[in-house]
């Protein structure tokens, strides 16, 4: 059974860098037809999309957050990381690491986040 | 940019009901479309992808519809487990969500 698991500081200093792992353990990070992504949530509101990476390191970001997103994966340990800079309480939110499949069939693919982290709660304050 | 919303944003309903959420898309995505459903405090749930195939492990009164622009998402028989929010996804992107909560 694949997990993953958030890990990282649960308070960052306004105007400096988040940065949060997330660790798949049930299965290796390499294998497979899958991206890893992040995504957050205020507290009350929705989804956020910020980015993902393909093993290959090909990444894509959300073009509201890219000046500000790396996202990166160390296959050795089987994780992926987030870095977020120049943070403000606006970035104050829980943040989820997951896995996305890609689910082929008749040339098509459609992918979806099928596994995902508990999420970790990060507040930006002084 | 592909942007989506959803409609409604709020519904209350009873067990028993049958519930539509409907997810639109700013320009045709064919069938790259999920459903997702988030109970709170946890994280959210695959239930749908590929705008109708349930994902394994999901009961069978949810279904999904739709391609290009409108999608919909439905619960034949709403259960007590159901009361949770929806999102509707197109990679890169969640929509707003629509909170289901008990009349």
């Amino acid at each position: 059974q694949v997990q993953l698991q958030e890990s990282g500081p649960g308070l960052v200093k306004p105007s400096q860098t988040l940065s949060l792992t997330c660790t798949v353990s049930g299965g290796s990070i390499s294998s497979g037809s899958y991206y890893w992504s992040w995504i957050r949530q205020p507290a009350g509101k929705g989804l956020e999309w910020i980015g993902r990476i393909y093993t290959s390191g090909s990444t894509n970001y959300n073009p509201s957050l890219k000046s500000r997103v790396t996202i990166s994966v160390d296959t050795s340990k089987n994780q992926f990381s987030l870095k977020l800079s120049s943070v403000t309480a606006a970035d104050t939110a829980v943040y989820y690491c997951a896995r996305n499949t890609a689910y082929c069939s008749g040339g098509s693919c459609y992918k979806a986040a099928d596994y995902w982290g508990q999420g970790t709660l990060v507040t930006v304050s002084s | 940019d592909i942007q989506l919303t959803q409609s409604p944003s709020f519904l209350s309903a009873s067990v028993g009901d049958r519930v539509t959420i409907t997810c639109r898309a700013s320009q045709g995505i064919s069938s790259y479309l999920a459903w997702y459903q988030q109970k709170p405090g946890k994280a959210p749930k695959l239930l749908i992808y590929a705008a109708s195939t349930l994902q394994s492990g999901v009961p069978s009164r949810f279904s999904g519809s739709g391609s290009g622009t409108e999608f919909t998402l439905t619960i034949s028989s709403l259960q007590p487990e159901d009361f949770a929010t929806y999102y509707c996804q197109h990679p890169g992107t969640f929509g707003p969500g629509t909170k289901v909560d008990i009349k």
